[in-house]
């Protein structure tokens, strides 16, 4: 069955420092991958996703993220951290088939001192 | 353009009282989702609606949980005879057509807190 792990649950970097946030998948084939984030008392917002091609991709607010498949990984960066992206960011991959629901992992939250 | 709206933003409900939650997705977006969002058991999908196809109820927790989507757009989202456990945050996502290219792209509301009591 599909499964991601996302292994941190809290980070806190400091304002203008780089992030790097982990995500591990499990998934038979080529998976499509997403992340999301979700600010206090929101809904949950794309950043960025992956379905094939170049395996870095870009992302809103000036994240990227990089598969890796040997890895099986789908980690989110960014160089320099504004303090508004404190928030909890949720790595997703769709289950593909006729429905395509997500499996979420558990969350990062992030927060950022000045 | 207007994103995924839903009703009400919170919702307190005594135990055992049935509650119903609104979606409005995205215009011209063909599919919608439910999710449930809780500290226990954090973001899992409950029902997927497509077009005019049979939903995918695979992941409604139990038979106090029902869906419908009226004329391809607007779903509702309704729990009979509520329990504690049923607290949680639900949210509702659509998302394109698939001859779109980006049918695999979901779009979230703000979600509807329901607190039973």
């Amino acid at each position: 069955a599909q499964s991601v792990t996302q292994p941190d649950i809290h980070i806190t970097v400091s304002e203008g420092a780089s992030l790097e946030l982990r995500c591990n998948y499990s998934y038979g084939a080529t998976p499509y991958l997403f992340w999301y984030v979700q600010s206090p008392g929101q809904g949950l917002q794309l950043l960025l996703k992956y379905f094939s091609g170049d395996t870095l991709v870009q992302g809103i607010k000036g994240f990227e993220a990089e598969f890796k498949r040997s890895q099986s990984s789908f980690n989110l960066r960014k160089p320099s951290v504004h303090w508004s992206d404190a928030a909890e960011y949720f790595c997703a991959v769709g289950a593909g088939g006729a429905t395509n629901k997500l499996i979420f992992g558990t969350g990062t939250l992030l927060a950022v001192q000045p | 353009g207007a994103g995924v709206s839903q009703s009400p933003s919170n919702k307190v409900t005594e135990k055992g009282k049935d509650v119903e939650l609104r979606c409005d997705p995205i215009s011209g977006h063909t599919a919608l989702y439910w999710y449930r969002q809780s500290l226990g058991q954090g973001l899992e999908f409950l029902i997927y609606f497509q077009g005019n196809s049979a939903p995918d109820k695979s992941g409604l927790p139990s038979d106090r949980f029902s869906a419908e989507r009226t004329g391809g757009s607007v779903s509702t989202l309704t729990i009979q005879r509520t329990q504690q456990e049923d607290s949680a945050v639900y949210l509702c996502a659509s998302s394109p057509p698939l001859a779109s290219g980006r049918g695999y792209e979901q779009y979230f509301g703000p979600g509807t807190r329901l607190t039973v009591t």
